[in-house]
């Protein structure tokens, strides 16, 4: 596709559900970012893709939280038994490869637990 | 360790003043340095980068060049615009190691440019 694309827009989910958020990364990318912005944290790096692979998974922020990546395209975040912490925007990025090339951002799945 | 270093908002402006959001970095390899700005609305979009000492990134008027000596990276413009009232992020990718790849950002920085 012509840009990163992550859906849904928006969500908004009741305490203790779980979420799936989805994002579709530009075509030919092979490096796959997922970031977590919410108010007064900043941008938090959670987890990146190599590919299907993930070498770096220290950024999520606890085992409520878990992401995967099939056929080196699509990736999902999964949020289980969502807290009202968890409230923020979800932000997916990509990049043609893992070093030495720009990186792309979607524009964000907002997520609000209540 | 990685981390970066940027000026507190809000910074609030005249159209066609000088702008400088200052921006400083420290990285245990030999990191690209990167301004991001966020639209009111919209997604992150890569304003500049600079991938090696005193290179200079620009785009739509704004300059920043990356300076190892300070480790900095300020973003300026001569004359700032009211659309270019938006949230300024400083970054680096520091490409050595277990860290490849990862954006490190700073907090952030609102500009507001008033007519």
């Amino acid at each position: 596709g012509a840009g990163v694309s992550q859906s849904p827009s928006n969500k908004v989910t009741e305490k203790g559900k779980d979420v799936e958020l989805r994002c579709d990364p530009i075509s030919g990318h092979t490096a796959l970012y997922w970031y977590r912005q919410s108010l007064g944290q900043g941008l938090e790096f959670l987890i990146y893709f190599q590919g299907n692979s993930a070498p770096d998974k220290s950024g999520l922020p606890s085992d409520r939280f878990s992401a995967e990546r099939t056929g080196g395209s699509v990736s999902t975040l999964t949020i289980q038994r969502t807290q009202q912490e968890d409230s923020a925007v979800y932000l997916c990025a990509s990049s043609l490869r893992i070093s030495g090339n720009t990186i792309y951002f979607g524009e964000g799945s907002w997520l609000t637990v209540v | 360790g990685n981390s970066v270093t940027q000026m507190e908002g809000p910074v609030t402006l005249s159209e066609e003043a000088f702008l400088t959001i200052n921006c400083t970095y420290t990285a245990t390899g030999y990191p690209s340095l990167f301004w991001y700005v966020q639209y009111p609305g919209e997604g992150l979009q890569l304003l500049l980068k600079a991938t090696k000492a005193d290179d200079k990134g620009s785009n739509k008027g704004f300059e920043a060049t990356y300076r190892k000596e300070t480790t900095s990276f300020h973003l300026e413009k001569g004359s700032v615009q009211v659309s270019d009232s938006a949230v300024y992020f400083c970054a680096l990718s520091d490409e050595g190691g277990s860290t490849l790849g990862r954006l490190y950002f700073g907090r952030g920085t609102q500009l507001t440019v008033w007519p």
